[in-house]
């Protein structure tokens, strides 16, 4: 099954840009993966989904357009533009594998992001 | 827009078994669009899936707890649920249901999360 790695933690400051990055173990570079924030005391939400060929699909609701993501190897990057103070959140990422009647969704550690 | 809520005991006993119910609203249950699934979160941690189940009654669940939970839907209620046996103090979480559709794999609706301690 795949393992999806990230940073611990991220930190960048009011109105600059930063770039999280979720990481496949290897032999699973065509995956697919997904991008949830949690902010502080709440569930998470859907941001979007990628691949190495970008976006797939289209962004989860009130994502602003601030957010993008792009996919190469193993790696699957977050970036968020314009950082604002209520981007400081968990981000976290998750796959879904396997097919017909077994499937399964594993999720990465997090990333805690903190606006400076 | 489709709504899920959990509900159940914010408090279980180790060894004795986890309950835990989510209501849904803006859609069927019974529909062919959605999958249905709890995923958890111990203090600090990241999130943990648990497993999922469809509306024809056909579950997935993560091999490393799959001994231990049952899930199942009840249409007549708009609910499904979750039963975690043998529960231990590593079972601290809090606990979402959420919801997947066919095809697209991610979880785009969640609902707020239930508390669930581990202690006698």
């Amino acid at each position: 099954q795949p393992v999806l790695t990230q940073p611990p933690s991220a930190s960048a400051s009011l109105g600059a840009s930063v770039t999280l990055t979720c990481t496949l173990s290897s032999g699973y570079s065509n995956y697919k993966v997904d991008w949830y924030q949690q902010r502080p005391g709440k569930g998470p939400r859907f941001v979007m989904r990628v691949g190495t060929g970008g976006i797939v699909g289209s962004k989860g609701d009130g994502i602003p357009d601030r957010f993008s993501v792009l996919g190469s190897g193993l790696n699957r990057y977050l970036t968020i533009k314009n950082i604002q103070e209520e981007d400081e959140s968990d981000y976290h990422c998750g796959t879904d594998y396997g097919s017909g009647s077994n499937f399964f969704w594993v999720f990465g550690g997090g990333t805690k992001l903190t606006v400076l | 827009q489709l709504q899920l809520q959990e509900s159940g005991p914010g408090l279980v006993k180790p060894s004795e078994t986890l309950s835990l119910t989510c209501t849904v609203s803006g859609d069927s249950i019974s529909s062919s669009n959605h999958y249905w699934g709890w995923i958890r979160q111990p203090p600090g941690k990241g999130l943990e899936w648990i497993g999922s189940i469809y509306y024809s009654g056909s579950t997935y669940y993560n091999p490393s707890l799959k001994s231990r939970v049952t899930m199942s839907v009840d249409t007549s209620k708009s609910q499904f649920s979750l039963k975690m046996s043998a529960v231990t103090a590593a079972d601290t979480a809090v606990y979402y249901c959420a919801e997947s559709r066919p095809g697209d794999g991610y979880f785009g609706f969640w609902g707020q999360g239930r508390l669930v301690g581990v202690s006698s």
